[in-house]
């Protein structure tokens, strides 16, 4: 098993930066994928293997990872990225896969 | 374009079995490794299983192991869930994905709803 840790909730302004951590020991020596899901909908992949982004995905959302920390960043933030964040990795030989506990991104 | 539609979901007492469903469309099934993640109301995504695209490989999260069974048929383009024994901590969203690039999950249905009550 492999724990990741996200604050349970981030806020910041329109306009703004906001930054979400994913914690793990050694997480900068495997790759971490990010997801936005809003309010009963799916999950939508935003960032995988650190920080690329998959098709559509605006350029406002980026990652980084090293050490014992992942982080994504959303620049220039906008009320329609209000949704909660969770970020997941991979084990067992690829076989398994991790979840963070989600973060609650409020925009004020 | 890729769509994963599941199926199979509903109310269920505690301690019978459900199977679930999740249908393929726009992409090579065959190719296509697979996962199971659940959604408890309220809660966060938790990872269930994966299986590879012939089904030789398999991996289940330890709250699924010895009660969830993972399968696929690839000439129907079929993913399946088997749920034994179920409790009323298996009441949540199931959502089937497709496996992509460093082992995220790129593509995402809309998910079934299991609600395990007397």
């Amino acid at each position: 098993s492999y724990v990741l840790t996200q604050p349970p909730s981030v806020s910041v302004a329109p306009g703004q930066t906001a930054r979400i951590t994913c914690g793990g020991p050694s997480i900068g020596t495997i790759a971490v994928n990010w997801y936005q899901q809003k309010p009963g909908q799916a999950p939508v992949l935003v960032i995988y293997s650190d920080g690329d982004r998959p098709s559509g995905i605006p350029e406002r959302f980026s990652g980084s990872n090293s050490g014992n920390t992942a982080s994504l960043a959303i620049s220039g933030v906008e009320a329609g990225d209000e949704a909660d964040y969770y970020c997941q990795v991979s084990g067992g030989s690829g076989a398994l896969r991790f979840f963070g506990g989600g973060t609650k991104l409020t925009v004020l | 374009q890729v769509q994963l539609v599941e199926s199979g979901g509903g109310v269920v007492q505690p301690g019978r079995s459900l199977r679930l469903s999740c249908a393929a469309s726009g992409l090579t099934f065959s190719d296509s490794y697979m996962h199971w993640v659940r959604q408890p109301p309220g809660k966060g995504l938790e990872w269930v299983a994966f299986i590879s695209k012939d089904g030789q490989s398999i991996g289940y999260a330890d709250s699924a192991v010895g009660r969830f069974i993972i399968s696929r048929d690839n000439s129907k383009n079929r993913l399946y869930l088997q749920i034994n024994s179920l409790t009323v901590g298996d009441t949540a969203v199931y959502y089937c994905g497709t496996d992509g690039e460093a082992g995220s999950l790129d593509y995402w249905g809309q998910g079934t709803l299991v609600t395990v009550s007397s």
